[in-house]
């Protein structure tokens, strides 16, 4: 009955390597979000989509992209990984303004 | 890797104590506020929200309090169990109009049983 589902949840990729992290959600969100979240620290948006408008985050380096091809899917690209990209990253979705519901998460661990 | 993690506050409770957890928020216009639970390993989850024309609500075992005047928040569990233990981050945000969330820094709460 997972609601927002990611895939991978744990990816390990090479220094420089593109990757990419997915997630879907049954809820018929209108909203979905991707946020960093290192050790011991709160989650930081990175961008996020409001139907198909994206917007991104003013310190969200550039090597992070995204793209939403449809209501239920999101994907986080990783153009060049560094070893400060190693992180948990954690979609979330939800309906307008209301109540932001989490995915359980992809660790990237970056060698 | 990553980078060194801050040490977050943490709260050390016996099974069955009471617990209360306190955020202080950004923002004097926020106006919608939420509880998460972060489990380790896993994605916060939703707890309880509470928005600003009120200064308490209650769930199953826990209560919300907002004090805008001190723009404080505070999460209480009461009979807290081992499974209660985790993190718990404040978030804030302007509900009029269209915002995203802020996150507080997250209190660890450790329970013994």
């Amino acid at each position: 009955d997972a609601m927002v589902i990611q895939n991978p949840r744990y990816q390990v990729t090479q220094f420089g390597k593109p990757v990419t992290l997915s997630c879907s959600q049954t809820l018929n969100h209108n909203v979905m979000y991707w946020y960093q979240q290192k050790s011991s620290q709160a989650p930081k948006l990175l961008f996020h989509y409001y139907d198909k408008d994206f917007n991104n985050e003013a310190d969200t380096p550039d090597n992070f992209q995204s793209r939403r091809p449809n209501t239920s899917f999101c994907f986080l690209d990783i153009r060049s990984p560094g070893l400060g990209d190693a992180a948990m990253y954690l979609c979330a979705t939800s309906r307008g303004e209301e109540t932001q519901y989490f995915g359980p998460g992809t660790r990237l661990l970056v060698l | 890797g990553e980078s060194v993690g801050l040490h977050l506050p943490t709260l050390s409770v016996q099974e069955g104590d009471n617990s209360i957890i306190n955020c202080a928020y950004s923002n004097s216009a926020s106006d919608y506020f939420i509880w998460y639970k972060q489990e380790s390993g896993k994605g916060p989850q939703f707890i309880i929200d509470i928005r600003s024309n009120m200064d308490k609500r209650q769930g199953q075992r826990v209560t919300v309090l907002l004090n805008k005047t001190v723009k404080h928040l505070s999460l209480q569990i009461a009979a807290t169990q081992p499974g209660d233990s985790a993190v718990y981050f404040c978030a804030e945000t302007l509900n009029s109009g269209y915002s995203t969330l802020t996150f507080g820094k997250g209190t660890m709460l450790l329970v013994s049983p």
